[in-house]
């Protein structure tokens, strides 16, 4: 089955600059690739997804990007702020079902 | 409506209740799903529903049942369930089972005492 692996686990940077997540899946047949944000006591909420028919896909200061050669993919949030403070899961899609990674921790301070 | 609801917000059972967690949305989705979530883990797929059909259990044990009555409700029965248990229970919905956007909803709180 799916095996989803995420890095860092922990990520602290300062208001204003830029974080990158990393994942990386084993099945190749995996096509749809969504990362979700849980602030603490919330509900995860889809942020961005990407599909396996494309390379990068970018919305505001959010951006995805994926190499499906390498199966791996990256979350890139520039000029972060305080509130993108939370829990980041990446997750790649099988067959039937989504298997997500272990999640980052990111910490924004100001 | 864009929402998937879930009642109640906080369950607290003792090992010997019988208790249902609640689960509805209103956006047409065929897919449904029940996660249990540990704190700081990631959420762990449980049961996925498509068309009202049961696809998917992830070797749940039977103190854990799921019924999917129509296409907008997924409810999950409790029964003799143990401490370890205890964790937030998300339901979250999708258009079909391959390739869509699933939605969450803010989870059931459930203590097992």
């Amino acid at each position: 089955g799916e095996n989803v692996e995420q890095h860092p686990s922990t990520l602290s940077v300062q208001e204003g600059d830029s974080a990158v997540i990393k994942c990386t899946y084993s099945d190749s047949a995996s096509n749809y690739f969504p990362w979700y944000k849980q602030e603490l006591g919330k509900r995860p909420q889809l942020i961005i997804d990407i599909r396996s028919n494309v390379g990068e896909k970018k919305d505001q200061r959010i951006a995805v990007t994926l190499n499906k050669t390498a199966k791996h993919f990256s979350l890139h949030i520039t000029e972060t702020q305080p509130e993108d403070s939370a829990v980041y899961f990446c997750a790649a899609h099988g067959f039937q079902k989504l298997v997500f990674g272990t999640g980052t921790r990111l910490l924004v301070s100001p | 409506d864009t929402e998937v609801t879930q009642t109640p917000k906080h369950l607290v059972m003792g090992m010997t209740n019988k208790k249902s967690l609640k689960c509805e949305q209103h956006m047409g989705h065929r897919a449904m799903y029940w996660y249990k979530q540990k704190a700081k883990k990631p959420p762990e797929l449980m049961f996925v529903y498509s068309y009202e059909k049961l696809s998917i259990n992830e070797s749940v044990p039977s103190r854990f049942s799921p019924e999917c009555p129509n296409s907008s409700l997924l409810n999950l029965h409790l029964h003799a369930l143990q401490p370890e248990d205890s964790a937030l229970y998300l339901c979250a919905s999708s258009q079909a089972t391959a390739l869509y956007e699933q939605y969450f909803g803010p989870g059931t709180r459930l203590t097992v005492t």
